[in-house]
Parts: structure tokens; C-alpha cells; sequence
């Protein structure tokens, strides 16, 4: 399977924990994006990096969101102190950057997701 | 005002109907559409860019009006299997300073019945 791949699919965790997800994205793509998605609701925002440089960061996210991409490969999302609020779906995509005109409208390929629940 | 807005539903509607979902979008420095598509409990998959003279993908067409700041998606001949979530995507430069990412609506809910 040469998609986005997503590890865990589901993570339980007590209030307070530190948690980390991984993301592979597809391997030729330099972006890779980061959303949090709830029930109900659209994916949201969270971040994005093309290749290893991290470009842009939702104001939405609080300090304790961290996200690495150290080799422009795979990347992790880290929860510190996690809340209940926290407890979603966290969605990886990627897509190729692409050149001109024609990057605007490269599609996004989502991974399966971690569910994350916050007790 | 949100950045992207879409009637949730959901829409029932009979197999072979025909239905149309509207979004508006904030943003008139926004320049790339898209219409993705969600089952439940399954990730987003990308079921067509809209452009701006408007396009269409088999029973599918998709139409852009810049000056009103709206999208929509037209699906005719509805199928059962057309049933799912139908997330409204706007990309555009000045969400947050960025151009790479891509701005969601909640998604409209389409329930096509036998």
C-alpha cells in the first residue's frame, strides 16, 4: 500500500499524558499536513510542512502541539498534557508541492486518521 | 462569519433524484475549490476541483461564482452509494498567511434512499 499510512489507528489515554502519532505520507509528496477533525465538523487546520520545514501553524494551536518533520519524511504530531477537549480524530495528508499555477489545485491524500480519546 | 460555510443537512433524497449543494466562502482572495467526499468513520477523499467556468465529472458538476463568493455541486441520478459527507474546500493565500492549506466547511450529509 503506497498511501498515507497512520500509526496508532486508535489511542486511549488518561488526562495529563503525553501522546505521539506518526505519519508516512505518500513518499514522493513534499507536503504534509496536519488536521484534526470532531464530530460533526470539517477537518481542521493544525499545520503543514513542505519537506522538513514547518510553513505555517493554526493560531488555534495551543503550546502544547508540537509537530516534526526532521528528515522530510515522516512526521510526528506530540500532545503534551492531554485534555479531554483533545479527544478527536487526528488526520495526516499529503500532497506534492508542485510548481505554478497548477500546485493550487493538488489534490490532499488523507491517511485512515488516530483516534485519540482523552478519559 | 465563518470562512466556510455549508447547510449541514442531512438531505434524503430518493435514488435517481437529482441534488445540489451550495457553500459560501468568506475570503475573495481565495483561489483554488474543491468538493471532497467523507464516508462515515473513513478519511476525506477528493471528488472533484471546481473551476472557474464551472466542469463536470460524469453525473457530477461542480460550478464556481467568484463575484458572489459561492460553490456548488450538483449530483444527478443519485445513487445509493452517493451517500456520505460533502466537504466544501477552499484554499486561498490569506487564511492565516499561508498558500498551502486548505480550509474546510462541516460538510453537507447526503442520505440517498432505495
Amino acid at each position: 500500500d503506497t498511501g498515507v499510512s497512520q500509526d496508532p489507528r486508535h489511542k486511549i489515554t488518561k488526562r495529563g499524558q503525553n501522546v505521539t502519532f506518526r505519519c508516512d505520507p505518500i513518499s514522493e509528496h513534499n507536503r504534509l499536513y496536519w488536521y484534526r477533525q470532531t464530530l460533526g465538523q470539517g477537518p481542521e487546520f493544525l499545520t503543514y510542512f513542505q519537506n522538513e520545514a514547518q510553513l505555517e501553524k493554526s493560531r488555534l494551536l495551543s503550546d502544547r502541539f508540537s509537530a516534526e518533520r526532521p528528515k522530510g519524511s515522516f512526521s510526528t504530531l506530540e500532545i503534551q498534557r492531554t485534555e479531554q477537549g483533545d479527544s478527536a480524530m487526528y488526520l495526516c495528508a499529503s500532497s506534492p508541492a508542485g510548481t505554478g499555477r497548477g500546485s493550487y489545485n493538488s489534490p490532499l491524500h488523507f491517511g485512515n486518521g488516530t483516534r485519540l480519546t482523552v478519559t | 462569519r465563518k470562512e466556510v460555510e455549508q447547510d449541514p443537512g442531512p438531505f434524503n433524497v430518493p435514488e435517481g433524484a437529482t441534488v445540489a449543494f451550495n457553500c459560501t466562502y468568506s475570503n475573495s482572495a481565495s483561489q483554488s475549490f474543491f468538493w471532497y467526499r467523507q464516508d462515515c468513520r473513513k478519511e476525506p477523499k477528493l471528488l472533484m476541483s471546481v473551476y472557474s467556468s464551472g466542469n463536470e465529472d460524469g453525473r457530477f458538476t461542480a460550478q464556481l461564482n467568484r463575484a458572489s463568493q459561492y460553490i456548488s455541486l450538483l449530483i444527478r441520478d443519485s445513487k445509493l452509494s452517493d451517500s456520505a459527507t460533502y466537504l466544501c474546500v477552499v484554499k486561498g493565500a490569506d487564511y492565516g498567511g499561508s498558500q498551502g492549506n486548505l480550509i474546510f466547511g462541516k460538510g453537507t450529509k447526503l442520505s440517498v434512499k432505495p
